[in-house]
């Protein structure tokens, strides 16, 4: 059964700063998933990732997937408030569609 | 992307009573759709897999007599809280994936806030 381990749990970070995120997965998956969500919402995908090697980038977030070490990293580079949310990544179950989700990360941007 | 609508967004209910939510996908057809829980501060946690003309699938620990899935369309999903009680006051929100469109992005609901008092 996949089990989906992120950290930190929280993060708490100055504006122009930079971090990562790590998510590590106990089983072989071939696709990772970054979500969003930002209080009293719905997931917001961020990153789909397919393919050992895979990086993807949206603004100031990069996500890359190794399947090898099974582990997909969520990279925030010059933090700004705006990014302030949790974000989860997740992992397909046994090769199907049913997501198995990490503890989320809070990440809060201080001015 | 692809939408995925939920209905109510809130419902405040009374302990015994039955509430029903309905996931919509709006724009793509789902044999498959998804309903997953969220507790206050905690993750996701899938509930059941619900399959178009075919009995839903439960997670363990989850009671299918109390979560009553039907998904009577390639378009719509509902769960029914029976004889709700304060403790399955939650967030429930409801995914799909846009198989016709060949990829693997998860579509997820609004969510539905639901309050038993």
């Amino acid at each position: 059964e996949l089990k989906v381990e992120q950290n930190p749990l929280f993060l708490s970070m100055q504006e122009g700063k930079n971090y990562t995120i790590y998510c590590n997965y106990s089983t072989t998956s071939d696709r990772l998933y970054w979500y969003r969500q930002d209080p009293g919402k719905s997931l917001e995908s961020l990153f789909v990732l397919l393919s050992n090697g895979a990086v993807k980038q949206e603004g100031r977030l990069m996500a890359s997937l190794d399947t090898k070490a099974r582990l997909s990293t969520l990279h925030i580079t010059a933090a700004v408030h705006d990014l302030s949310a949790t974000y989860f990544c997740a992992g397909p179950q046994g090769g199907s569609e049913k997501l198995v989700f990490g503890k989320g990360t809070k990440l809060t941007v201080n001015p | 992307g692809a939408v995925v609508s939920q209905h109510p967004s809130r419902v405040i209910c009374k302990s015994g009573t039955s509430v029903k939510i309905e996931c919509r996908s709006l724009d793509f057809q789902a044999t498959t759709m998804f309903w997953y829980r969220q507790f206050p501060k905690q993750s996701l946690m899938l509930m059941a897999t619900s399959n178009e003309g075919s009995k839903a699938t439960y997670e363990q620990g989850v009671e299918k007599d109390k979560f009553l899935i039907n998904h009577a369309s390639l378009t719509l999903s509902t769960l029914t809280v029976t004889s709700a009680h304060p403790e399955d006051s939650s967030f429930y929100i409801c995914s799909a994936r846009d198989g016709g469109s060949g990829g693997y992005e998860q579509y997820f609901g609004p969510g539905t806030r639901l309050t038993v008092t």
